[in-house]
């Protein structure tokens, strides 16, 4: 079956720099983008979503942006804190008959260093 | 914020055990939840979508025997273990949402199962 999948499985920071999580999803019939983040021990948290028919948007210090044509998300963070640690994750949902059923991609690992 | 409960958090029985897990959506009414089963560095797999007052829908390759779903009311859903072996050993999360569609789901803090 179709899958969402990352990149680069980890990514270290230095305190402050701008960090940048990429995922490949390749249901074209997807429409519902989400970013988790997954502390250890805990359950994810909701970070931001997207539609497909925006291709950015904004939050507090986060940014998602979608590329359509081929076929990417991407996870901003703006002036990364060592609190950001954790692991990521990207989910897509296709709507339709699957409604609310998310498929989640493999995960990246971002440890910031103060 | 939306905030799902879930309870045990974490649970070492014997093998051959019955364990249930409890999700709760305790400030929305979640007519849908989900159950997660995540492996250690791994991501999160979808075991099965639960819908209120409804047979649960079960992923392919998921024993529908083996995980009991119920989802007797629009803020609990259980998800029972039965018979526990140690393969059944892992973090198992679930997740609400209410009758909005496409809206984010929330997860719980997941229940770390041990099986010896």
């Amino acid at each position: 079956g179709e899958s969402v999948g990352l990149h680069l499985p980890t990514l270290s920071v230095q305190e402050g720099d701008n960090s940048i999580i990429n995922c490949a999803y390749s249901n074209s019939a997807s429409d519902y983008f989400i970013w988790y983040k997954q502390e250890s021990g805990k359950g994810p948290q909701f970070i931001i979503d997207i539609r497909s028919n925006m291709d950015k948007r904004q939050g507090q210090r986060v940014t998602v942006l979608l590329n359509k044509t081929v076929k990417h998300l991407s996870l901003q963070i703006a002036a990364t804190q060592p609190g950001d640690s954790a692991v990521y994750f990207c989910a897509e949902n296709a709507g339709g008959t699957s409604y609310g059923k998310l498929t989640f991609g493999q995960g990246t690992i971002l440890t910031v260093h103060p | 914020g939306a905030v799902v409960s879930q309870h045990p958090s974490r649970v070492i029985c014997k093998s051959g055990t019955s364990v249930k897990i409890e999700c709760r959506s305790l400030d929305f009414q979640a007519t849908t939840m989900f159950w997660y089963r995540q492996f250690p560095k791994q991501s999160l797999m979808l075991m099965a979508t639960s819908n209120e007052g409804s047979k649960a829908t079960y992923e392919q390759g998921v024993e529908k025997d083996k995980f009991l779903i119920n989802h007797a009311s629009l803020t609990l859903s259980t998800l029972t273990v039965t018979s526990a072996h140690p393969e059944d050993s892992s973090f198992y999360i679930c997740s609400a949402m209410g009758g909005a569609s496409n809206q984010p789901q929330h997860f719980g803090d997941g229940t770390r199962l041990s099986i010896l």
